[in-house]
């Protein structure tokens, strides 16, 4: 079974702090993807990638930043974290040529 | 733009009961999923739906795609305790998945 784990599965931080969100896939995947998730909203894709070094804008990727430097590592960054910000935080995995998504467990990130 | 919207948002029904998830898009796709969330859990892959009359089953839950008409279906066949959850369908479209805002389904005992 693919595995697909995030660094924390809850989070507190100040406002105004650097967060950094880690996800890690084992099943060699290419692409990966960040998303929020908020209630009434579903899934919100922030960024995603489908190399190492490389990423693409999703549609809510203000306020954050991606690192990619290994294929099986994607993290997100929070530069400046805002209470806006608090939310549930999904990575996902799936290889190219649209595979099915594989979803970590995810991160709740309250921001005070 | 793709939107994808589901109806209804949230749902209680009583066990035994026939139930159905909507889930319509706004521009043409050939690939459609449904994914189950459990509360506090992270998303799980039900479906993948590739073709327009396309119909996948397991248990008591069937998906079924029109592409035409832009609408996939989740019935709920007999419904048990163990099937609530929140069910997310989600589009393909440009290199990404777009998400429906999910349907919460209570069912009672």
């Amino acid at each position: 079974d693919v595995k697909v784990t995030q660094s924390s599965r809850y989070l507190v931080k100040r406002t105004g702090e650097k967060v950094f969100l880690e996800c890690v896939q084992d099943m060699d995947h290419e692409n990966m993807f960040w998303y929020r998730q908020d209630p009434g909203l579903g899934l919100r894709l922030i960024y995603f990638s489908y190399d190492v070094k490389m990423k693409e804008k999703g549609d809510i990727p203000e306020g954050y930043s991606v690192s990619r430097e290994k294929k099986e590592r994607f993290s997100l960054i929070l530069e400046s974290a805002s209470t806006n910000q608090t939310s549930m935080y999904l990575c996902a995995s799936s290889f190219p040529e649209k595979g099915t998504q594989n979803f970590g467990p995810g991160t709740r990130l309250t921001v005070t | 733009e793709l939107k994808v919207e589901q109806n209804p948002l949230f749902l209680s029904m009583q066990e035994g009961k026939n139930y159905t998830i909507y889930c319509n898009y706004s521009t043409t796709s050939d690939r459609l999923y449904w994914y189950r969330q459990d509360p506090g859990k992270s998303l799980e892959s039900l479906f993948v739906l590739l073709s327009n009359g396309a119909v996948k089953q397991e248990g008591r839950l069937m998906a079924s795609l029109d592409t035409k008409a832009r609408l996939s279906t989740l019935h709920i066949t007999a419904a048990v305790h163990d099937l609530s959850a929140t069910y997310f369908c989600a589009v393909e479209g440009a290199q990404k998945l777009v998400f429906g805002q999910g349907t919460r389904l209570t069912i009672n005992p």
